[in-house]
């Protein structure tokens, strides 16, 4: 069946300037994650999803990023006045059930994002 | 301190040899722990999930030692297939993982 999608795969932008990410969850899943994933890193928690509201934007890292999900199945991250430190690789995952530690998330391949 | 401390290597290690890893978490509240594989420019996909009385799956054994804290990822008869870096994850609530920075591992034939 379709995994995560994520789209676009690459994005070049320059520093200032909007940009959206999107990502397609696999049908029918309830919980949505946005991890950003620096060069050399692991992927950090930036905000959490289920349906539409958003229970957990504690990772966010300033009020330049902004995620909704507002029919409960598709969702975008905004960051706006993009800057060199947000280059990174954004990755989107989903998970079937509601909150419970055993709900394998399945990742989305990724946005990979420069900043110029 | 971070989370999730591993040591990133890298493991260079020949066909046919077993390769070992570790990381340490910082929470002993954590409740689940697992072992991702992330490939070269790809997303992170669950290995394995590591229980506390340790469990195998097919050439890799996880092990767990809450006393400690401490999350073990053992390779054994290890393929070029398993050339990747190995992602030590822990569940600190019941919805957010703690990833760590990864442990690569290459396979030489």
């Amino acid at each position: 069946g379709a995994g995560v999608s994520q789209s676009p795969r690459y994005k070049v932008a320059k520093r200032g300037q909007d940009v959206a990410l999107r990502c397609d969850p696999i049908s029918g899943h309830v919980s949505l994650f946005w991890y950003q994933q620096a060069l050399g890193q692991g992927p950090e928690f930036l905000t959490y999803f289920q349906n539409e509201a958003q229970l957990d934007k504690s990772g966010l890292p300033s009020d330049r990023f902004f995620a909704e999900r507002p029919e409960g199945s598709v969702s975008t991250l905004k960051i706006q006045r993009t800057q060199q430190e947000d280059s990174a690789v954004y990755l989107c995952a989903s998970s079937l059930g509601l909150a419970g530690g055993i709900n394998t998330q399945y990742f989305g391949p990724g946005t990979r994002l420069t900043v110029l | 301190r971070k989370e999730v401390e591993q040591d990133p290597g890298p493991f260079n290690v020949p066909e046919g040899a077993t390769v070992a890893f570790n990381c340490t978490y910082s929470n002993s509240a954590s409740q689940s722990f697992f072992w991702y594989r992330q490939d070269c420019r790809k997303e992170p996909k669950l290995l394995m999930s590591v229980y506390s009385s340790g469990n195998e799956d097919g050439r890799f054994t996880a092990q767990l030692n809450r006393a400690s804290q401490y999350i073990s990822l053992l390779i054994r008869d290890s393929k070029l297939s398993d050339s990747a870096t190995y992602l030590c994850v822990v569940n600190t609530n019941d919805y957010k993982l703690s990833f760590g920075a990864g442990t690569t591992v290459t396979v030489r034939a």
